[in-house]
């Protein structure tokens, strides 16, 4: 079946560190999203980007389609970047828009 | 934001008992889903609906039903809880450029 696959499933970083997460997908993107779960349950999109690059003040992310992944870049790292970081994509081509998310990457951002 | 809100917010129920969970978007959105969290296995999808009366099945739909009779209304029905169904739900709506999905803030629901 369809595989969306999160790495690292864990991070523990300094602030002010930089990380990069990514995401593999096991077929062809239709659309593609990263969304931050902070840690009081809320989830808040931080990109649509099914390929191509784009930035948003310390955050930016990259999706490689025709190789099948995509990466967040997280720059400066602060506190309240720590939570859970998801992957979320649509493999059909038939414009169902049906998401598929990864299991997530865990960062955690010490002071 | 969308303006999605859930209700309830938690829930304790017993095994057996039907069970109705609520969202509502103000925002005229067009797609809305229904997800469940569970530890080790991220976000995975239950149902979701494209429009009025037009739903279909995400990969964990087994127990689960769902109604759609306003654009701004998505319910999700447990027809029988079990205690496999403890979870956090999640709705989301997609916005009108098909490109960003917008949650609630999520139902805490658990079944003894």
């Amino acid at each position: 079946g369809i595989q969306v696959e999160q790495s690292p499933p864990d991070l523990i970083l300094q602030e002010g560190a930089n990380s990069t997460l990514r995401c593999n997908f096991s077929d062809s993107v239709n659309n593609l999203q990263w969304f931050h779960q902070n840690p009081w349950g809320q989830l808040i999109n931080l990109f649509y980007i099914p390929s191509g690059t784009k930035q948003n003040g310390r955050l930016s992310a990259t999706t490689v389609a025709t190789e099948r992944y995509s990466l967040l870049y997280i720059s400066s790292s602060q506190t309240t970047d720590s939570g859970v970081y998801f992957c979320a994509v649509d493999l059909t081509t038939s414009g169902t828009y049906k998401y598929i998310f990864g299991t997530g990457t865990r960062l955690k951002v010490l002071a | 934001d969308a303006g999605i809100t859930q209700s309830p917010r938690h829930k304790v129920t017993e095994t057996g008992t039907p069970v109705t969970l609520r969202c509502h978007q103000t925002e005229n959105h067009r797609y809305m889903y229904w997800y469940r969290q569970d530890p080790g296995h991220g976000l995975r999808l239950i149902h979701y609906s494209y429009g009025v009366k037009d739903t279909d099945k995400g990969e964990v739909s087994d127990g689960y039903s769902v109604s759609r009779s306003k654009t701004e209304d998505f319910l999700l029905t447990l027809e029988s809880a079990t205690s496999s169904q403890t979870s956090v739900y999640f709705c989301a709506s997609l916005g009108p450029q098909q490109e960003t999905q917008y949650f609630g803030p999520g139902t805490r629901l658990l079944v003894l």
